[in-house]
């Protein structure tokens, strides 16, 4: 069954600590990774979509790097408006339009 | 670009009473719109698939009858909640798909709508 796995569940950071956020996956022959910012009460925002291992996106203070079995999403000098819920995602396998997430990560960054 | 409507944001119905949510894409056609639902502290949850013009596609233990979706149009989606009870109180998330490279549409997600049955 295909899985996705994020670590850590939660991660609490004081503004300015650097750290990295995991999104492991099992689907064979991935096509496409997909990352997302979630607030509470707000539908995800959409960040980055991964298509080959080495690829590399950034975007303000994120970038987010995938291997062949998993997917990193580091934050660099976070503020805390960058707190929120990080959800990465997969297509199934058979499938080129669902898509199946990760539990997500709840990033928390204290001033 | 690639913006999601959803309306209402926020609604609350007594038991037994229908709810109609819609989902819009403002500046582009959707090939294909999702329906969601998330409960607290959870992740997003597949309730269906639909395409325009043709029956939506539910998953695994959705129940079609009483979760109602029309794709009217390459920019309307809507889902009806029939006979709502409290147990549907969640929620709902729309996404709408444009054209990605590599064969990977890109999921646009709406800002959700918060149903609430008395």
């Amino acid at each position: 069954e295909d899985q996705v796995t994020q670590s850590p569940e939660a991660l609490r950071l004081q503004e300015g600590e650097s750290s990295s956020l995991n999104c492991s996956y099992t689907v064979s022959g991935l096509r496409g990774l997909f990352w997302y910012r979630q607030d509470p009460g707000k539908g995800p925002e959409f960040l980055f979509t991964l298509y080959s291992a080495g690829e590399e996106k950034e975007k303000e203070r994120l970038k987010a790097t995938l291997t062949k079995k998993e997917s990193f999403l580091h934050i660099t000098a976070p503020k805390p408006e960058d707190s929120a819920t990080y959800l990465c995602a997969v297509p199934p396998e058979g499938s080129n339009y669902k898509l199946t997430f990760g539990k997500g990560t709840l990033l928390t960054v204290n001033p | 670009g690639a913006v999601v409507s959803q309306h209402p944001s926020r609604v609350i119905c007594k038991s037994g009473t229908s709810v109609k949510i819609e989902c819009r894409s403002l500046d582009f056609q959707a090939t294909t719109m999702f329906w969601y639902r998330q409960f607290p502290k959870q992740s997003l949850m597949l309730m269906a698939t639909s395409n325009e013009g043709s029956k939506a596609t539910y998953e695994q233990g959705v129940e079609k009858d009483k979760f109602l979706i029309n794709h009217a149009s390459l920019t309307l989606s809507t889902l009806t909640v029939t006979s709502a009870h409290p147990e549907d109180s969640s929620f709902y998330i729309c996404s709408a798909t444009s054209e990605g490279v590599a064969g990977t549409d890109t999921q646009y997600f709406g800002p959700g709508t918060r149903l609430t049955v008395l």
